[in-house]
């Protein structure tokens, strides 16, 4: 079945440094979103994203979409404290008429201050 | 906060029962999806609903059961439940019933169950 692989698992940095999380997927994906869950909340749609090669940029966030739509990922430049959390790929893939929608197992961000 | 409403904030039970979560969907929304967030598992999508029809089906045991009401909140029924069964249950909303993942998702802040 469909995989949606995440790594790192764990990141650590210190504030001011950037942070990346890549996603890969099995199969070729219909779309990909992106979320962030703070310690003991909830998730929080951050983007989506679904033309091959497509590049999106949220303030210090970027997100890509790789060319064979199998792989993403999101980029943190300069992370500052409130960007701890977890951050989630979620992967669309279609298979005829029937959809499934996996998630990664996330990445983990702390930042040091 | 998303204006998505869950309850019970907590639930603790025994193996073996029943319970109903319930979950109120953004004012507007149709669409209610639910998912499933363990420790091993990590985020599982279980069932989405659209305007009181199944959508789209996901991760779901057959011992889970889902419905939305004609007011559009909807209830996930979880029964004869294992340990296993203990996690953390999201319920988000979405405007539209686009196919799963198309729609931009507003999450609840959970029910956590505990089946001891």
């Amino acid at each position: 079945g469909q995989q949606v692989m995440q790594i790192p698992q764990y990141q650590h940095v210190q504030e001011g440094e950037d942070f990346t999380t890549y996603c890969n997927s099995s199969t070729t994906l219909s779309n990909i979103q992106w979320y962030k869950q703070r310690p003991g909340g909830h998730p929080v749609f951050l983007i989506q994203l679904v033309k091959s090669g497509e590049v999106k940029k949220q303030k210090r966030l970027t997100f890509q979409f790789g060319e064979a739509k199998k792989n993403s990922s999101l980029h943190i430049t300069a992370t500052q404290t409130t960007d701890v959390g977890t951050y989630f790929c979620a992967g669309l893939a279609s298979g005829g008429s029937n959809y499934k929608l996996t998630f990664g197992k996330g990445t983990l961000l702390t930042v040091n201050p | 906060d998303s204006g998505v409403t869950q309850t019970p904030k907590h639930l603790i039970t025994a193996t073996g029962q029943r319970v109903t979560l319930r979950c109120s969907p953004r004012s507007g929304d149709l669409s209610v999806y639910w998912y499933q967030q363990s420790l091993d598992q990590g985020l599982q999508f279980l069932i989405q609903y659209y305007n009181g029809e199944e959508r789209a089906k996901g991760n779901i045991l057959e011992r889970f059961s889902a419905q939305q009401f004609p007011d559009l909140h909807s209830e996930l029924n979880l029964s004869s439940l294992e340990l296993g069964d203990s996690a953390l249950y999201f319920c988000a909303s979405a405007t539209g019933g686009g196919s799963l993942g198309t729609d931009t998702q507003y999450f609840g802040p959970g029910t956590r169950l505990t089946v001891l």
